[in-house]
């Protein structure tokens, strides 16, 4: 139970605003939201995480809504590299310090020239 | 990109032969992880080390044992390889920052496991 849903597959046009959303409607009040991405077979990348205020950084943006309830992640110029499979994850288990990400099945993002 | 080899990249082996899967890393971070990804199912945690020695469950652990000697090295045994075990196995380290909260996980570049 990856405690998320994600659309399996979006396009967009390079360039553009890539806007992958995710809901989390039963997130806890101290789970933080978190976003890998993965390209063909390499491993996992991280992006980006936040609690409850947007957060932005050199990758991406992250959009938390006020009820937490969703979010969306935000690449601003989508290039072509960008295509992967994005994965939102909510439910991290603090074991020891340890972080025990739960991936659910992400969304397949293919970007477009 | 942080410090972490896994090794081998590619390996092919039988049913019911042992198998060790090594991941190293540079950066010393104090957690490490061996996760498993398979269609349809995505990554799933098998084991993961909190420091020398300390290690704990996770999700899909039957079937393996971990073991973690020194803080750079954390080994994936598969005492007796099954064909279910046929999978890519990605290692990841992470540290706590100053304040003691996460930090991102990063990723090895996962080795390919064929059991016959």
């Amino acid at each position: 139970d990856a405690k998320t849903t994600q659309p399996p597959s979006m396009d967009c046009a390079e360039g553009r605003a890539a806007n992958l959303p995710c809901n989390h409607s039963t997130i806890s009040g101290n789970e933080y939201v978190y976003w890998y991405r993965q390209i063909h077979s390499q491993g996992p990348q991280y992006i980006i995480h936040g609690l409850k205020n947007n957060e932005t950084n050199e990758m991406a943006s992250l959009i938390i809504t006020e009820d937490r309830k969703s979010s969306t992640l935000i690449l601003p110029h989508a290039t072509l590299r960008d295509t992967a499979v994005y994965y939102c994850i909510v439910r991290v288990a603090r074991i020891q310090g340890a972080q025990k990400l739960v991936f659910g099945q992400g969304t397949r993002l293919t970007i477009n020239p | 990109d942080a410090g972490i080899t896994q090794s081998p990249r590619h390996k092919v082996t039988e049913t019911g032969t042992p198998v060790t899967l090594r991941c190293h890393q540079t950066e010393n971070h104090r957690y490490m992880y061996w996760y498993r990804q398979d269609p349809g199912h995505g990554l799933r945690l098998i084991h993961y080390s909190y420091g020398v020695k300390d290690t704990d469950k996770g999700e899909v652990s039957d079937g393996y044992s971990v073991s973690r000697s020194k803080t750079e090295d954390f080994l994936l045994t598969l005492e007796s390889a099954t064909s279910s075990q046929t999978s890519v196995y990605f290692c990841a380290i992470s540290e706590l920052d100053r304040a003691g909260s996460y930090n991102e996980q990063f990723f090895g570049p996962g080795t390919r496991l064929t059991v016959l």
